[in-house]
């Protein structure tokens, strides 16, 4: 079973200031299966990026992801209010197919 | 508009059941897989199972012999029955459609959830 690592676990910045997510598998990871996911308070997971690097419809192109094999990184460019969050990574592993999703890093204002 | 709306959720003592529904519109529902997804409070998600268009079940270990997953093409509803429910067992559960058929190995789109409070 792959168990995915992020990292910091919490991250302080203020608006304006650039983002730097991480996420560790423990085996390597098809870059295909790879997403991140945008929680808020209160409300569903939203997902960010597929295929470790793809926005999903609608995702402001300050997100981007970027990665291969065991390391993969969430960055966003310049944060913007809405920005914090929690981010969770998640991967998809075939035969059978399963899921799943790192711990979470937090990015909360400072 | 695309949209999950689960049900079913509620308060089940130890060893008990509960069925969640998930009911879907604004899609195909028929053509893509999906998912279960639980939360307890002020942890990670973690998902519990997937169903894909031919009706294949999977699960992970946690849930397994458990919970088993289901879908009603023609209602366009997914559900879940949770047997043997633990105190473990107690989250949000989030209804997701999968985004294989369009080659997203994730959930593109997501419920509000239901809460499912397993306690004596």
């Amino acid at each position: 079973e792959i168990v995915l690592t992020q990292s910091p676990g919490t991250l302080s910045l203020s608006p304006g200031e650039r983002a730097t997510l991480s996420c560790r598998a423990s085996q390597s990871v098809s870059s295909s299966y790879l997403a991140w996911y945008q929680q808020k308070p209160g409300q569903a997971p939203r997902l960010l990026i597929y295929g470790a690097s793809s926005r999903a419809t609608g995702i402001p192109d300050r997100f981007s992801g970027s990665g291969s094999g065991t390391d993969f990184t969430l960055t966003i460019s310049r944060l913007e209010p809405e920005d914090f969050a929690v981010y969770y990574c998640q991967q998809y592993g075939s035969s059978p197919p399963t899921y799943t999703f790192g711990q979470g890093t937090k990015l909360e204002i400072k | 508009e695309v949209q999950l709306v689960e049900s079913g959720g509620g308060l089940v003592q130890p060893g008990g059941s509960l069925r969640l529904s998930c009911a879907a519109s604004g899609f195909t529902f028929s053509s893509y897989d999906m998912h279960w997804v639980r939360q307890a409070t002020g942890k990670g998600l973690e998902w519990v199972s997937a169903i894909g268009t031919a009706g294949d079940p999977y699960y992970p270990g946690s849930v397994k012999g458990r919970f088993t997953i289901s879908r009603e093409n023609a209602k366009n509803s997914l559900y879940l029955q949770m047997n043997s429910l633990r105190a473990g067992d107690t989250a949000v559960y989030y209804c997701a459609r999968g985004g294989a058929a369009m080659d997203i190995y994730g959930m593109d789109v997501w419920g509000q959830g239901t809460t499912v409070t397993v306690s004596s």
